[in-house]
């Protein structure tokens, strides 16, 4: 069974310009996350999908972050305009169910810096 | 509110003694997961083991084991006879269910590095 897949795997850009991650979950995962991770610091959620609705993006900035998951499979998320802080590890899980009952699974992840 | 404590930063060993990783965790849920995760220097988390709130059996699985004792909020994390092999980041992490979000709360992980 293929993992949870990502890309880039890094992406390095100029401050103020846009950049987008995508995900790949694990075929018949209905629930999906976006996972921001810092240096040196456990990930922190940041989007969970159940199928294609967006059930929990309370910690998403959404003045700049947005994210989609369209046909509830494949999911990107996306940064305009970056700034500096957003450098980081941005990871991609996905779960049979939401709620804990089942562990979710993560991608490599996307390291982005932001010069 | 929900959190996880992993309070050390880093442990360092040698091949072949045992090493114990802590987990402190705080929550008002009944219900609720503990998770373990590993780290590799390559950046993807893997999965260990899941537990549930009502679950407090020990479990060992192959050179690694695990402490949950609901009393004293812990679920600890113990590799026998380390290999260097084990070097990486360990999370602990907690999911509870009244939160209905599925969100994993993590700790800030662990560094074990295991020298040969």
């Amino acid at each position: 069974e293929a993992g949870v897949v990502q890309s880039p795997r890094y992406k390095i850009i100029e401050k103020k310009q846009p950049v987008a991650f995508w995900c790949n979950p694990i075929s018949g995962h209905n629930t999906l996350y976006w996972y921001l991770q810092n240096l040196g610091q456990g990930p922190e959620l940041l989007i969970r999908y159940e199928n294609e609705e967006a059930v929990d993006d309370s910690q998403l900035p959404k003045d700049r972050f947005s994210a989609e998951r369209l046909k509830g499979v494949d999911s990107t998320l996306k940064i305009q305009p970056a700034e500096l802080g957003d450098s980081a590890v941005y990871l991609c899980a996905s779960s049979r169910s939401g709620q804990g009952r089942t562990e979710a699974f993560f991608g490599q992840g996307t390291r982005l810096t932001v010069v | 509110a929900q959190k996880v404590t992993q309070a050390q930063t880093e442990i360092s060993v040698v091949e072949k003694e045992d090493v114990t990783l802590d987990c402190v965790y705080e929550t008002r849920d009944t219900t609720y997961y503990l998770f373990w995760y590993k780290q590799p220097p390559s950046g993807e988390l893997v999965f260990l083991i899941r537990r549930n709130s009502f679950d407090e059996q020990n479990e060992i699985s192959g050179r690694y084991s695990w402490n949950f004792q609901k009393s004293t909020s812990s679920f600890n994390f113990t590799i026998t006879a380390s290999q260097v092999v084990d070097s990486a980041v360990y999370f602990c992490a907690l999911s509870g269910l009244s939160s209905n979000t599925g969100k994993l709360i993590f700790g800030q992980g662990t560094t074990l590095q295991v020298k040969p």
